[in-house]
Protein backbone atom coordinates (compact mmCIF):
# COMPACT_ATOMS: atom_id res chain seq x y z
CA UNK A 1 0.00 0.00 0.00
CA UNK A 2 1.85 3.27 -1.35
CA UNK A 3 1.33 6.22 1.13
CA UNK A 4 0.73 9.56 -0.21
CA UNK A 5 2.00 9.99 -3.91
CA UNK A 6 2.98 13.94 -4.82
CA UNK A 7 4.38 14.71 -7.90
CA UNK A 8 6.96 16.49 -8.34
CA UNK A 9 9.12 16.28 -6.15
CA UNK A 10 10.53 19.49 -7.18
CA UNK A 11 9.14 22.01 -9.91
CA UNK A 12 10.70 24.92 -11.40
CA UNK A 13 8.65 27.82 -13.66
CA UNK A 14 9.42 31.40 -14.26
CA UNK A 15 7.59 33.89 -13.45
CA UNK A 16 4.58 34.11 -15.34
CA UNK A 17 4.26 30.31 -15.74
CA UNK A 18 1.44 27.95 -14.65
CA UNK A 19 2.29 25.21 -12.09
CA UNK A 20 0.48 21.93 -11.80
CA UNK A 21 1.39 19.60 -8.46
CA UNK A 22 -0.21 16.08 -8.02
CA UNK A 23 -1.26 14.28 -5.29
CA UNK A 24 -2.67 10.72 -4.89
CA UNK A 25 -3.79 9.92 -1.37
CA UNK A 26 -3.58 6.48 -0.16
CA UNK A 27 -5.81 3.66 -1.19
CA UNK A 28 -9.06 3.95 0.57
CA UNK A 29 -8.21 7.86 1.73
CA UNK A 30 -11.14 9.71 0.21
CA UNK A 31 -9.88 13.03 2.23
CA UNK A 32 -7.32 15.51 0.36
CA UNK A 33 -6.14 18.76 1.89
CA UNK A 34 -2.89 20.74 0.75
CA UNK A 35 -0.79 22.71 2.69
CA UNK A 36 1.45 25.36 1.66
CA UNK A 37 5.11 25.98 3.76
CA UNK A 38 6.70 29.21 3.22
CA UNK A 39 10.63 29.41 3.90
CA UNK A 40 10.94 29.65 7.35
CA UNK A 41 7.90 30.10 8.67
CA UNK A 42 5.26 26.84 9.80
CA UNK A 43 2.69 24.86 7.25
CA UNK A 44 -0.33 26.43 6.85
CA UNK A 45 -3.86 25.25 5.84
CA UNK A 46 -4.93 25.88 1.80
CA UNK A 47 -7.46 23.42 0.75
CA UNK A 48 -9.48 20.62 2.02
CA UNK A 49 -11.01 18.21 -0.78
CA UNK A 50 -13.40 15.03 -1.37
CA UNK A 51 -13.58 13.45 -4.35
CA UNK A 52 -15.03 15.66 -6.83
CA UNK A 53 -15.72 18.67 -3.71
CA UNK A 54 -14.25 21.36 -2.41
CA UNK A 55 -15.09 21.12 1.00
CA UNK A 56 -13.17 24.16 2.67
CA UNK A 57 -11.05 26.16 0.61
CA UNK A 58 -10.10 29.44 3.22
CA UNK A 59 -6.63 28.96 3.09
CA UNK A 60 -6.67 29.72 -0.96
CA UNK A 61 -5.44 32.67 -1.83
CA UNK A 62 -8.65 34.04 -3.91
CA UNK A 63 -6.94 34.70 -7.45
CA UNK A 64 -4.76 32.41 -9.42
CA UNK A 65 -4.68 29.40 -6.63
CA UNK A 66 -7.51 26.52 -7.89
CA UNK A 67 -8.18 23.04 -6.37
CA UNK A 68 -9.91 19.60 -7.71
CA UNK A 69 -9.86 16.24 -6.79
CA UNK A 70 -11.69 14.48 -9.79
CA UNK A 71 -13.92 10.87 -9.43
CA UNK A 72 -10.63 9.21 -11.04
CA UNK A 73 -7.01 10.26 -10.81
CA UNK A 74 -5.54 12.50 -8.48
CA UNK A 75 -6.02 15.47 -7.39
CA UNK A 76 -4.83 18.88 -8.57
CA UNK A 77 -3.65 22.03 -7.09
CA UNK A 78 -3.06 24.03 -10.02
CA UNK A 79 -1.32 27.89 -9.88
CA UNK A 80 -1.72 30.46 -12.76
CA UNK A 81 0.72 33.04 -13.79
CA UNK A 82 3.22 32.52 -10.84
CA UNK A 83 5.14 34.67 -8.72
CA UNK A 84 8.14 34.50 -6.97
CA UNK A 85 6.29 34.56 -3.42
CA UNK A 86 4.76 31.44 -4.41
CA UNK A 87 8.01 29.89 -3.93
CA UNK A 88 7.14 27.32 -1.49
CA UNK A 89 7.11 23.29 -0.24
CA UNK A 90 3.25 22.55 -0.66
CA UNK A 91 2.29 18.74 1.15
CA UNK A 92 -0.43 17.03 0.56
CA UNK A 93 -2.55 14.65 3.17
CA UNK A 94 -4.60 12.33 3.10
CA UNK A 95 -7.40 10.23 5.67
CA UNK A 96 -10.60 9.12 5.85
CA UNK A 97 -12.59 10.61 8.35
CA UNK A 98 -11.92 11.64 11.86
CA UNK A 99 -8.68 9.06 11.47
CA UNK A 100 -5.03 9.70 10.90
CA UNK A 101 -3.72 12.06 7.96
CA UNK A 102 -0.55 10.81 6.15
CA UNK A 103 1.31 13.20 4.49
CA UNK A 104 3.70 13.20 1.02
CA UNK A 105 6.94 14.35 0.42
CA UNK A 106 6.15 17.50 -0.79
CA UNK A 107 6.31 19.69 -4.28
CA UNK A 108 9.27 22.33 -4.07
CA UNK A 109 7.99 24.94 -6.24
CA UNK A 110 10.62 27.36 -6.89
CA UNK A 111 9.61 30.49 -9.48
CA UNK A 112 12.73 32.43 -10.75
CA UNK B 1 -8.49 32.60 16.75
CA UNK B 2 -7.34 29.16 16.80
CA UNK B 3 -3.69 28.92 18.22
CA UNK B 4 -0.88 26.42 18.79
CA UNK B 5 1.84 27.16 20.60
CA UNK B 6 5.41 25.32 21.09
CA UNK B 7 8.67 25.70 23.04
CA UNK B 8 11.32 25.30 22.42
CA UNK B 9 11.51 26.79 19.34
CA UNK B 10 14.98 25.44 19.06
CA UNK B 11 16.53 22.23 20.89
CA UNK B 12 20.28 21.18 20.94
CA UNK B 13 21.18 18.28 23.33
CA UNK B 14 23.70 15.61 23.22
CA UNK B 15 23.37 12.02 21.99
CA UNK B 16 21.24 10.39 25.25
CA UNK B 17 19.81 12.74 26.50
CA UNK B 18 15.53 13.01 27.57
CA UNK B 19 13.81 15.34 25.24
CA UNK B 20 11.40 16.78 25.81
CA UNK B 21 9.11 19.20 23.43
CA UNK B 22 5.57 20.81 24.36
CA UNK B 23 2.44 21.90 22.61
CA UNK B 24 -0.42 24.17 23.78
CA UNK B 25 -3.24 25.14 22.60
CA UNK B 26 -6.52 27.45 22.69
CA UNK B 27 -9.59 25.73 22.16
CA UNK B 28 -10.74 22.33 22.74
CA UNK B 29 -9.48 19.69 19.73
CA UNK B 30 -10.70 16.63 18.18
CA UNK B 31 -7.11 15.12 17.63
CA UNK B 32 -3.30 16.22 17.96
CA UNK B 33 -1.07 15.28 15.72
CA UNK B 34 2.76 15.05 15.87
CA UNK B 35 4.86 15.06 13.25
CA UNK B 36 8.56 15.17 12.34
CA UNK B 37 10.54 16.66 9.41
CA UNK B 38 14.07 16.35 8.49
CA UNK B 39 15.62 19.12 6.58
CA UNK B 40 14.08 19.29 3.00
CA UNK B 41 12.32 16.51 3.91
CA UNK B 42 8.92 15.50 4.02
CA UNK B 43 6.49 15.03 6.96
CA UNK B 44 6.33 11.99 8.82
CA UNK B 45 3.53 11.74 10.81
CA UNK B 46 4.49 10.09 14.11
CA UNK B 47 1.25 10.25 16.48
CA UNK B 48 -2.62 11.34 16.39
CA UNK B 49 -3.66 11.36 20.43
CA UNK B 50 -7.33 12.38 21.33
CA UNK B 51 -6.72 11.27 24.96
CA UNK B 52 -3.84 9.81 27.47
CA UNK B 53 -0.68 8.76 25.81
CA UNK B 54 1.43 6.57 23.11
CA UNK B 55 4.34 5.22 22.82
CA UNK B 56 6.30 3.99 19.65
CA UNK B 57 10.04 2.86 19.87
CA UNK B 58 11.72 5.33 21.85
CA UNK B 59 9.15 8.12 21.62
CA UNK B 60 6.17 8.92 23.45
CA UNK B 61 2.95 11.36 23.54
CA UNK B 62 1.08 12.72 26.52
CA UNK B 63 -2.13 14.86 25.85
CA UNK B 64 -4.14 16.52 28.83
CA UNK B 65 -7.26 17.48 27.92
CA UNK B 66 -8.05 19.65 30.53
CA UNK B 67 -4.97 21.64 30.28
CA UNK B 68 -4.79 21.74 26.47
CA UNK B 69 -1.50 20.81 26.66
CA UNK B 70 0.77 17.56 24.99
CA UNK B 71 4.25 16.78 25.36
CA UNK B 72 6.26 14.53 22.98
CA UNK B 73 9.22 13.18 24.78
CA UNK B 74 12.49 11.18 22.85
CA UNK B 75 14.36 9.06 25.84
CA UNK B 76 18.18 8.09 24.74
CA UNK B 77 18.42 10.60 21.61
CA UNK B 78 20.14 9.96 18.61
CA UNK B 79 21.87 11.94 15.82
CA UNK B 80 19.29 10.55 13.94
CA UNK B 81 16.64 12.00 15.69
CA UNK B 82 17.56 15.29 14.83
CA UNK B 83 14.42 17.42 12.86
CA UNK B 84 11.87 19.82 13.13
CA UNK B 85 8.77 18.02 15.13
CA UNK B 86 5.54 20.01 14.65
CA UNK B 87 2.54 19.68 17.05
CA UNK B 88 -0.77 19.95 14.53
CA UNK B 89 -4.24 20.23 15.90
CA UNK B 90 -7.47 19.49 14.74
CA UNK B 91 -10.76 21.57 15.92
CA UNK B 92 -14.16 20.09 16.56
CA UNK B 93 -16.58 20.27 13.21
CA UNK B 94 -13.33 21.72 11.11
CA UNK B 95 -10.95 18.62 9.40
CA UNK B 96 -8.14 20.38 8.78
CA UNK B 97 -5.14 20.68 10.98
CA UNK B 98 -3.53 24.04 12.08
CA UNK B 99 0.17 23.78 13.05
CA UNK B 100 2.64 24.80 15.77
CA UNK B 101 5.74 26.55 14.21
CA UNK B 102 8.37 23.67 15.03
CA UNK B 103 11.00 22.80 17.18
CA UNK B 104 13.85 22.12 15.62
CA UNK B 105 16.04 19.50 17.73
CA UNK B 106 19.50 18.32 17.21
CA UNK B 107 21.09 15.70 19.23
CA UNK B 108 24.82 16.01 19.08
CA UNK B 109 27.18 13.19 18.51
Amino acid sequence: NAGVMQNPRHLVRRRGQEARLRCSPMKGHSHVYWYRQLPEEGLKFMVYLQKENIIDESGMPKERFSAEFPKEGPSILRIQQVVRGDSAAYFCASSERNTEAFFGQGTRLTVV
Amino acid sequence: KNEVEQSPQNLTAQEGEFITINCSYSVGISALHWLQQHPGGGIVSLFMLSSGKKKHGRLIATINIQEKHSSLHITASHPRDSAVYICAVGFFGNEKLTFGTGTRLTIIP
